[in-house]
């Protein structure tokens, strides 16, 4: 199956710094990838969708600002967190459909932990 | 504002119980899926269905799509301690984006 691969698996950093997470498809090429947010024991919850070569397109609620994505390429998309305060730590995951594998071709990352002190 | 509920959010049973998970919604989706995840890893897809009223089987998981593609149900047969894990629905709209359900966390006690 295809592979999507998601770094740094685990961050910590201090209040005030950016952090940068990638996100590649390995075997195939992603027009479109999307980034999720989970808190501790909840659900996924959509924040944006990533268009190469253009414009995120943010879900409602998530800061544009904050949360800077970017896809430059077919094959990856990064997410940075702006300034980062407590309050952005959380387990973020990544996914990118390919289009080879029909009604089941959304493939996630494995996620980043992120940890702001 | 989550479109997808889950019920029961938490259940904790004893090996050999059997289940079942129930996830709502009062959108019409075009498929809808049932994904698996561990602590710390991201989800894994368990099955995806497409058709009102379609039901799959997968060893003793059984996943069954509403008639109005509405709601969905998983229900596990004689659950196992391998078995433990939060079981997220998820619904799509002809799109490729993913509308996660609320989550449900089992534990299955030996």
């Amino acid at each position: 199956g295809a592979v999507v691969s998601q770094h740094p698996s685990r961050v910590i950093c201090k209040s005030g710094t950016s952090v940068k997470i990638e996100c590649r498809s390995l075997d195939f090429q992603a027009t479109t990838m999307f980034w999720y947010r989970q808190f501790p024991k909840k659900s996924l919850m959509l924040m944006a969708t990533s268009n190469e070569g253009s414009k995120a397109t943010y879900e409602q609620g998530v800061e544009k600002d904050k949360f800077l994505i970017n896809h430059a390429s077919l094959t990856l998309s990064t997410l940075t967190v702006t300034s980062a305060h407590p309050e952005d730590s959380s387990f973020y995951i990544c996914s990118a459909p390919n289009q080879d594998f029909g009604n089941e071709k959304l493939f996630f990352g494995s996620g980043t932990q992120l940890s702001v002190l | 504002t989550q479109l997808l509920e889950q019920s029961p959010q938490f259940l904790s049973i004893q090996e050999g119980e059997n289940l079942t998970v129930y996830c709502n919604s009062s959108s019409v989706f075009s498929s809808l899926q049932w994904y698996r995840q561990e602590p710390g890893e991201g989800p894994v897809l368990l099955v995806t269905v497409v058709t009102g009223g379609e039901v799959k089987k997968l060893k003793r998981l059984t996943f069954q799509f509403g008639d109005a593609r509405k709601d969905s149900s998983l229900h596990i047969t004689a659950a196992q301690p391998g078995d433990t894990g939060l079981y997220l629905c998820a619904g799509s709209y002809n799109t490729d984006k993913l509308i996660f359900g609320t989550g449900t966390r089992l534990q299955v006690f030996p």
